[in-house]
């Protein structure tokens, strides 16, 4: 069975750097075609894809964001990190990771509401 | 950079009928790369089809996608009530790398 679960902080501060961590199971992010992604929703709103890191150590970003996100597995722990710097209330979504399979998710965790606000 | 519509916005039917959503793309997309997801209120999404019509695991069949190109559709058969959610089209492309949603179509009762 296939599990991601997401962790962080629910309140950050305007310029503050938001860290999160996935932390999956049921699967391994060594298996060939397998990557793991990060995905935003604001209030609301749309699905916005962030970024993802694959089975070989590729590591794409979003081209609107990458200056600001950087994306970190840890295979030995089964975990994938996110940091977002210099949040800003806009930044205020629910973040999901998710198993990436080629060209889609097929597994998503529960998500985290972030909120940005002084 | 690709961009996805979804039309309508919302779709009003009621359980037992059938259900067509759109997706548009701005520029051809690979038919290998398109998605689906559906979501219910304070859920995570879940994928209901990838490469235009092949069921995730677990689907039921009364989900179906078609299409090429720009044009694609979710088609729903039957519509069950646990089905009223919105549903979401994805596309990914390879250079550069990204994936990209549409805006979501909401089947409301």
């Amino acid at each position: 069975q296939i599990t991601l679960k997401e962790s962080g902080p629910a309140l950050v501060k305007p310029t503050q750097t938001l860290t999160l961590t996935c932390t999956f199971s049921g699967f391994s992010l060594s298996t060939f075609g397998v990557g793991v992604g990060w995905i935003r929703q604001p209030p609301g709103k749309a699905l916005e894809w962030l970024a993802i890191t694959y089975w070989d150590g590729d590591q794409r970003y979003n081209w609107s964001l990458h200056s600001r996100l950087t994306i970190t597995p840890d295979t030995s722990k089964n975990q994938v990190a996110l940091t977002m710097t210099n949040m800003d209330p806009v930044d205020t979504a629910t973040y999901y990771c998710a198993r990436g399979t080629w060209s889609s998710f097929d597994s998503w965790g529960p998500g985290t509401l972030v909120t940005v606000s002084s | 950079e690709v961009v996805l519509t979804q039309s309508p916005d919302i779709l009003s039917l009621s359980p037992g009928e059938g259900a067509t959503l759109s997706c548009r793309a701005s520029q051809s997309v690979s038919s290998s790369w398109l998605a689906w997801y559906q979501q219910k209120p304070g859920q995570a999404p879940r994928l209901l089809i990838y490469a235009t019509s092949t069921r995730a695991s677990g689907i039921p069949d009364r989900f179906s996608g078609s299409g090429s190109g720009t044009d694609f559709t979710l088609t729903i058969s039957k519509l069950e009530p646990e089905d009223f959610a919105v549903y979401f089209c994805q596309q990914y492309a390879d250079l550069p790398p990204v994936f990209t949603f549409g805006p979501g179509t909401k089947v409301e009762i």
